[in-house]
């Protein structure tokens, strides 16, 4: 089945700086990659998917890339905020077989003001 | 916005005791999960419903847990006999349609605690 790898697992940044969180996926089926924030104590919540048809796609300061070859994509949040100050997972999944998430360990992700 | 919503938000129930975990997911959704999460730890596929049956369910998913859709609304997982591992943050969540373009919703979660 589908792994999927999150490095690191913890990410300290400045506030204004970029980051960058990457995961890597066994599955080459895999063409359905979102990305969700977890803020302490609620619901994953769905910030930007990427379909393995396109490279890159970006929504404001965010943006994810896809590299099929090497199977890898990452997030890229720019001029990061305390309110950035979360959890993220990756997840990858198989379009037309079901929906089921393969979901990353997260990485918290640390915002200092 | 629409959302899925769990109840209760906390159970705290004895080892060995049954519980069920409610879930009404977004009404125009067709395809319903159950996910947990241990804490600190990824979120978990355990089970995919569609249909009045179940499309999917992972090595987690064994014979002490069901699910349900009784009536129109509502989505129910069951643990028959809880054990002290299942405590985690059961997270249901629907979508549209099946495949992977589909968005999934996740409600807030009930978080059980078997002692």
């Amino acid at each position: 089945g589908e792994n999927v790898e999150q490095h690191p697992s913890t990410l300290s940044v400045q506030e204004g700086d970029s980051a960058v969180i990457k995961c890597t996926y066994s599955d080459s089926a895999s063409n359905y990659f979102p990305w969700y924030k977890q803020e302490l104590g609620k619901r994953p919540q769905l910030i930007i998917d990427i379909r393995s048809n396109v490279g890159e796609k970006k929504d404001q300061r965010i943006a994810v890339t896809l590299n099929k070859t090497a199977k890898h994509f990452s997030l890229h949040i720019t001029e990061t905020q305390p309110e950035d100050s979360a959890v993220y997972f990756c997840a990858a999944s198989i379009y037309g077989a079901n929906s089921k998430l393969t979901f990353g360990k997260g990485i918290t992700l640390s915002v200092r003001p | 916005e629409p959302e899925v919503t769990q109840t209760p938000s906390h159970q705290v129930t004895q080892m060995g005791q049954e519980v069920i975990l409610r879930c009404v997911p977004i009404s125009n959704h067709l395809y319903f999960y159950w996910y947990r999460q241990i804490l600190g730890q990824k979120v978990e596929f355990l089970v995919s419903f569609y249909n009045n049956e179940i499309s999917e369910k992972s090595e987690i998913f064994d014979d002490q847990f069901s699910v349900e859709r009784p009536d129109g609304s509502n989505f129910t997982l069951k643990i028959r006999s809880t054990k002290l591992e299942d405590s985690a943050m059961y997270f249901c969540a629907s979508s549209v349609k099946t495949g992977g373009y589909s968005p999934l919703h996740f409600g807030n979660g009930t978080r059980l605690t078997v002692t």
